[in-house]
C-alpha cells in the first residue's frame, strides 16, 4: 500500500521567517514526488517535483525540497516567507510502474498562514 | 493557453437531481482524472481514464459515473445527487510519455447539494 502523510495540518509563521512543511511517504517501489500549492478558490499549481538525480530540488517562488530515501521524506522549505505564500500545500507521490502508473496519491494538505 | 477547463464553476443542486461536470483539455494528454476535495481530506480520486474510450475506478467511485468519448473531454456524472457529494471537484490531465510527469489541474467546480 502507498500513503502520503503531511505531519502538520496548519503552520502559522511570521513574514520573513523560515518555514518547513513536512511530508513522509510509504512505498515498496521507486517513487516520483511532488509538491503542489493551492491558493484560495484556485486549482492546484505545481511547485516542484523530484524524479531522480540530485536530492535537493528547487521550485518556483523560492521553495525547495529535499528527498531523503532512508527517511522516506520530502520536506518543503523556504528560508524567508512572504504574506503571498499563504496557501494550502499538498505533497503527492506517483509510481513509475504497475497498475497505478500515473496516479497521484495526495497527503491531506498543510495550510500555511503567513502573518505580518 | 487554456490548459484544463472545467464547467460549470459553481452549481447548487437539490437532493436527487442529476448533473454532468465537463472537463476539457487542449494539451493532447492521454490520462485524465477526477478528484474531489473536502476539508482536511486532501484530494481523493473518483475515476480516471488512460485513453479515449477507457475509464477506471479510483478511491471513491460510488455515486459517480464517467465517460471519455473524446480524448480531450472527460465527463463526470452524478445520477442522483446526495448531500455527501457536496464538495469541490477537480479535473486533471497528464502525459506519461516521459514518466513522472506532473498533472495539470483545472480551477475546480464547487458543488453544493441541498
Amino acid at each position: 500500500a502507498q500513503s502520503v502523510t503531511q505531519l502538520d495540518s496548519q503552520v502559522p509563521v511570521f513574514e520573513e521567517a523560515p518555514v518547513e512543511l513536512r511530508c513522509n511517504y510509504s512505498s515498496s517501489v521507486s517513487v516520483y514526488l511532488f509538491w503542489y500549492v493551492q491558493y484560495p478558490n484556485q486549482g492546484l499549481q505545481l511547485l516542484l517535483k523530484y524524479l531522480s538525480g540530485s536530492t535537493l530540488v528547487k521550485g518556483i517562488n523560492g521553495f525547495e525540497a529535499e528527498f531523503n530515501k532512508s527517511q522516506t521524506s520530502f520536506h518543503l522549505r523556504k528560508p524567508s516567507v512572504h504574506i503571498s505564500d499563504t496557501a494550502e500545500y499538498f505533497c503527492a507521490v506517483s509510481f513509475d510502474r504497475g497498475s497505478t502508473l500515473g496516479r497521484l496519491y495526495f497527503g491531506r494538505g498543510t495550510q500555511l498562514t503567513v502573518w505580518p | 493557453n487554456a490548459g484544463v477547463t472545467q464547467t460549470p464553476k459553481f452549481r447548487v443542486l437539490k437532493t436527487g437531481q442529476s448533473m454532468t461536470l465537463l472537463c476539457a483539455q487542449d494539451m493532447n494528454h492521454e490520462y485524465m482524472y477526477w478528484y474531489r476535495q473536502d476539508p482536511g481530506m486532501g484530494l481523493r480520486l473518483i475515476h480516471y481514464s488512460v485513453g479515449e474510450g477507457t475509464t477506471a475506478k479510483g478511491e471513491v467511485p460510488d455515486g459517480y459515473n464517467v465517460s471519455r468519448l473524446k480524448k480531450q473531454n472527460f465527463l463526470l456524472g452524478l445520477e442522483s445527487a446526495a448531500p455527501s457529494q457536496t464538495s469541490v471537484y477537480f479535473c486533471a490531465s497528464t502525459d506519461l510519455s516521459g514518466g513522472g510527469q506532473p498533472q495539470h489541474f483545472g480551477d475546480g467546480t464547487r458543488l453544493s447539494i441541498l
